[in-house]
């Protein structure tokens, strides 16, 4: 079975600082995607910016990239300059294409900017 | 709509009395999740919907829950004789298709507290 861990609980930074949120996954396919959602206090989902598994390029999302290393199934997200609205949840996801149709979701880290 | 909508958006009933989700995905989507996310953890998938057929059906908890979707639209998460353990929230996606590369349209959720 997939699994999607996300070893950091609870991240802090200043605003306008650099922070990278780490992912890893484990799997046995070689076609599939990652993702990361943002859930703020509202509770909704917000994707944030995903990467297919086929693409070596990783992807941007203006403040919003990723590191992705398939070969070590790490997935991680770095945000740059970060804002105040950058305070949420953050998640990791893994959808394979020819499985079970869903999406494997890490425990979460919690991401907090301060002023 | 132009969302996933989910209702109630809060829900609080007695331990032993059986509740209804409703999930009305947006438009066109043929694809529908639920997930759960206790206090603190990521989302757990529950079940998803491919038009009316629910393929997979192994993540729900317990004979206690079940799920249906008719015309292919709205769905109704049900959880009968309701207990402690299944206070979180609930969460409803959909997509245009189970094998789609596109990210899931999450609802706002509903969170359910037994009491």
């Amino acid at each position: 079975a997939q699994t999607v861990t996300q070893s950091q609980p609870e991240m802090s930074v200043q605003e306008a600082e650099t922070v990278t949120l780490s992912c890893t996954y484990d799997t046995s396919e070689s076609n599939y995607y990652l993702f990361w959602y943002k859930q703020p206090p509202s509770r909704q989902m917000i994707l944030v910016i995903r990467q297919e598994a086929y693409k070596q390029q990783n992807a941007t999302e203006n403040r919003f990239s990723v590191n992705f290393q398939k070969a070590a199934k790490s997935f991680s997200l770095k945000i740059s300059d970060s804002q105040l609205g950058d305070t949420a949840m953050y998640f990791c996801a893994f959808f394979e294409t020819g499985g079970a149709q869903k999406l494997v979701f890490g425990q979460g880290t919690r991401l907090t900017i301060n002023p | 709509g132009a969302g996933v909508s989910q209702s109630p958006s809060n829900k609080v009933t007695e331990k032993g009395k059986d509740v209804e989700l409703r999930c009305d995905p947006i438009s066109g989507h043929t694809a529908l999740y639920w997930y759960r996310q206790s206090l603190g953890q990521g989302l757990e998938f529950l079940i998803y919907f491919q038009g009316n057929s629910a393929p997979d059906k192994s993540g729900l908890p317990s004979d206690r829950f079940s799920a249906e979707r008719t015309g292919g639209s709205v769905s109704t998460l049900t959880i009968q004789r309701t207990q402690q353990e299944d206070s979180a929230v609930y969460l409803c996606a959909s997509n245009f298709a189970t094998f789609s590369n596109q990210p899931q349209h999450f609802g706002d959720g509903t969170r359910l507290s037994i009491l």
